[in-house]
């Protein structure tokens, strides 16, 4: 009964390849987003969707592509993997108006 | 966002009082302060936020002063499993939408046996 969870923890994948990763949450928020988590450990946000809706998109590549199918799902597809792209990418919700956010476990992503 | 300044490393012996200090000199009228916190391979986790007073609940207290210019989140009786990373973030509550959290380099706590 995890309240945010994201599949799969780990990811290791050749450059070049196309992937996804999967974002639940089971609190009945409607505020989802992602953050990358870099070598050097800063975390910053990437996307942030309200009911469905794009709200924050950040500098992020175009090979990033973010998709909520409903408002417990946000899931995150990356195109043409580079190795900058090596990080841990956490997924988090929240309800609309509230600065407290719930975090997964993260999604450790590691490009050969 | 106000700017936040935190140490980037502390020490603390096990069963002691943690006081982990924030100075946000530049923080507006309606700008709260949230604490949270990154214990090592997980997510972060939501320890307390407040905005002028003095706020205390299962994990922790959180000391703002009068001024507000600073904060101290005091983590009362230290254990083992309080060793992570502490953010200390100032933010405008959401108007409308989610708004993401800018976390800094934080204060990475070590707690000792």
């Amino acid at each position: 009964d995890t309240a945010v969870s994201q599949t799969p923890k780990y990811l290791v994948t050749q450059m070049g390849n196309d992937k996804s990763i999967k974002c639940e949450q089971n609190l009945g928020h409607d505020t989802m987003y992602w953050y990358k988590q870099d070598s050097k450990k800063f975390l910053k946000i990437m996307f942030s969707y309200n009911n469905k809706e794009l709200i924050i998109n950040e500098t992020v590549p175009n090979r990033f592509s973010p998709k909520s199918p409903d408002k417990a799902h946000l899931n995150l597809h990356i195109n043409s993997l580079e190795l900058g792209d090596s990080a841990v990418y956490f997924c988090a919700s929240s309800v609309q108006g509230v600065n407290i956010q719930y975090f997964g476990a993260g999604t450790r992503l590691s490009v050969l | 966002d106000a700017k936040t300044t935190q140490p980037p490393s502390m020490d603390c012996a096990e069963g002691r009082a943690a006081n982990l200090p924030c100075n946000h000199s530049t923080i507006s009228g309606n700008e709260y302060v949230y604490w949270y916190r990154q214990i090592h391979s997980q997510g972060p986790q939501y320890i307390i936020h407040g905005l002028k007073n003095n706020e205390t609940n299962e994990m922790a207290s959180l000391i703002i002063t009068e001024d507000r210019k600073s904060s101290t989140l005091i983590l009362p009786h230290a254990t083992l499993r309080d060793t992570a990373v502490y953010y200390c973030i100032v933010r405008f509550p959401p108007s409308n939408s989610g708004y993401a959290l800018n976390f800094g380099k934080g204060t990475s706590l070590l707690v000792t046996p």
